[in-house]
């Protein structure tokens, strides 16, 4: 079964600063989607950032990226020039390609808490 | 602007009512969720559905029913509530990205 590991359950970052959240995953499949999601106190889940894992590119979105290595199986969230409003709960989440028998659903983490500070 | 709709934002019921948690969306999507937030324990599956009429269990579906009558409504139903169900409910639709409801917190007392 795939299993989603983040193992920082809480990060502060200084505003203007670079702040790099950690996730690694376990699967056996090779065709699969990894995503960043945000969760701000709004309590709405926001996708910050999609990643195909046939793409060897690393998706960027703005001041968001990822670092993505799939022999190492981890899928890191790098935010430049952080901002207040980037302070939430932040999820990696994983979802399995069909041909792996995957439904579509998504395997979570279980959160990072991010604080941004003035 | 597309939309996935949850009908309560807060709720609080008795042990042992039945429950009712409300989820629509408006983007014609086959796939739809629903996801259990807790502390700690990030967002778990309890049901899914990938056509009208059609479900799937997820992680922990104990406890728990689903319908689907149409395609853009996907209730979950608490039979007979219980305390340890109180949590956040976060309903999804999906083509190949999930789009997340606001969330209803359940309280049960």
């Amino acid at each position: 079964a795939q299993t989603v590991t983040q193992s920082q359950p809480e990060m502060s970052v200084q505003e203007a600063e670079t702040v790099t959240l950690s996730c690694t995953y376990d699967t056996s499949e090779s065709n699969y989607y990894l995503f960043w999601y945000k969760q701000p106190p709004s309590r709405q889940m926001i996708l910050v950032i999609r990643q195909e894992a046939y793409k060897q590119q690393n998706a960027t979105e703005n001041r968001f990226s990822v670092n993505f290595q799939k022999a190492a199986k981890s899928f890191s969230l790098k935010i430049s020039d952080s901002q207040l409003g980037d302070t939430a709960m932040y999820f990696c989440a994983f979802m399995g390609g069909i041909y792996g028998g995957s439904q579509g659903n998504l395997i979570f983490g279980k959160g990072t808490k991010l604080s941004v500070k003035p | 602007d597309v939309k996935v709709t949850q009908s309560s934002r807060y709720l609080v019921k008795r042990t042992g009512e039945k429950v009712f948690l409300e989820c629509v969306q408006d983007m014609d999507h086959e796939n739809m969720f629903w996801y259990r937030q807790d502390p700690g324990l990030g967002l778990r599956l309890i049901y899914f559905s990938y056509d009208v009429k059609m479900k799937e269990k997820g992680d922990i579906p104990e406890g728990y029913s689903v319908s689907r009558e149409k395609k853009e409504r996907f209730s979950l139903i608490l039979e007979s509530a219980s305390t340890n169900q109180t949590s956040m409910y976060l309903c999804a639709s999906s083509s190949k990205v999930h789009t997340f409801g606001s969330g209803t917190r359940l309280t049960v007392v």
